[in-house]
């Protein structure tokens, strides 16, 4: 099976500017979680995602939202962007079983902000 | 009440030893505990991850010991191998319930 997918890779975007991120999840998989990881603040999440509905929502500022598609793919938008929005913003896919959370990500969208 | 405290920050081990991480959570309805293994430029990779009704779980290399009253898990790494070089988190969620509350990562060294 494929694994989760992120596009772009890399993305330089200007403060001030919007960017929109995609994940395509792994086959099967109903569930998109996004996370943010910086050197400072770590690991953080940002909101999940399952049948087009958003779940779970973590602290950030509503600049940060995002979708699902009835295929499961997954966007998530910064609007707005800041200096601080600079991180590495990782996606990760489950099957979402009420006995198992096992999720899995992908390689990561790396925004750097100017 | 959501954190995960993870320690240490940095670990140098040689090769062929025993690599151990620590984690303490605070909420006591976290039920699923997994850890993460992450390489420059990737994504975290699932490593193993725990339920706690069990003290133990073991993977191959890789065990995770539970201490449910003391809030507190652990992953120790048998055999340290350099390829082992990576950064570790520990994670603590609720089932059915995607939100991962990270700790802050342990980067491990393994040196000939």
């Amino acid at each position: 099976k494929a694994g989760v997918t992120q596009t772009p890779r890399y993305l330089i975007k200007t403060r001030g500017q919007q960017v929109t991120l995609s994940c395509s999840p792994i086959s099967g998989h109903r569930s998109v979680s996004w996370y943010q990881q910086t050197p400072g603040q770590g690991l953080q999440f940002l909101f999940e995602y399952f049948s087009e509905t958003q779940r779970n929502k973590g602290n950030f500022p509503g600049r940060f939202s995002g979708r699902q598609f009835s295929n499961s793919r997954s966007e998530m938008n910064v609007s707005t962007l800041e200096l601080g929005d600079s991180a590495l913003y990782l996606c990760a896919s489950s099957l979402s079983l009420r006995s198992s959370n096992e999720q899995y990500f992908g390689p990561g969208t790396r925004l750097t902000v100017t | 009440q959501q954190q995960v405290k993870q320690s240490p920050q940095s670990l140098i081990v040689q090769k062929g030893g025993i690599s151990i991480i620590n984690c303490a959570y605070e909420n006591t309805a976290f039920d699923y505990f997994p850890w993460y293994q992450q390489f420059p430029g990737k994504g975290p990779a699932l490593l193993i991850a725990i339920r706690p009704d069990v003290s133990e779980k073991k993977e191959g290399r890789f065990t995770i010991s539970f201490n449910k009253s003391a809030k507190q898990f652990s992953l120790h790494i048998m055999d340290s191998q350099p390829g082992d070089s990576a950064t570790y988190f520990c994670a603590a969620s609720l089932i059915g319930n995607e939100k991962l509350t990270f700790g802050t990562g342990t980067r491990l060294t393994i040196i000939p």
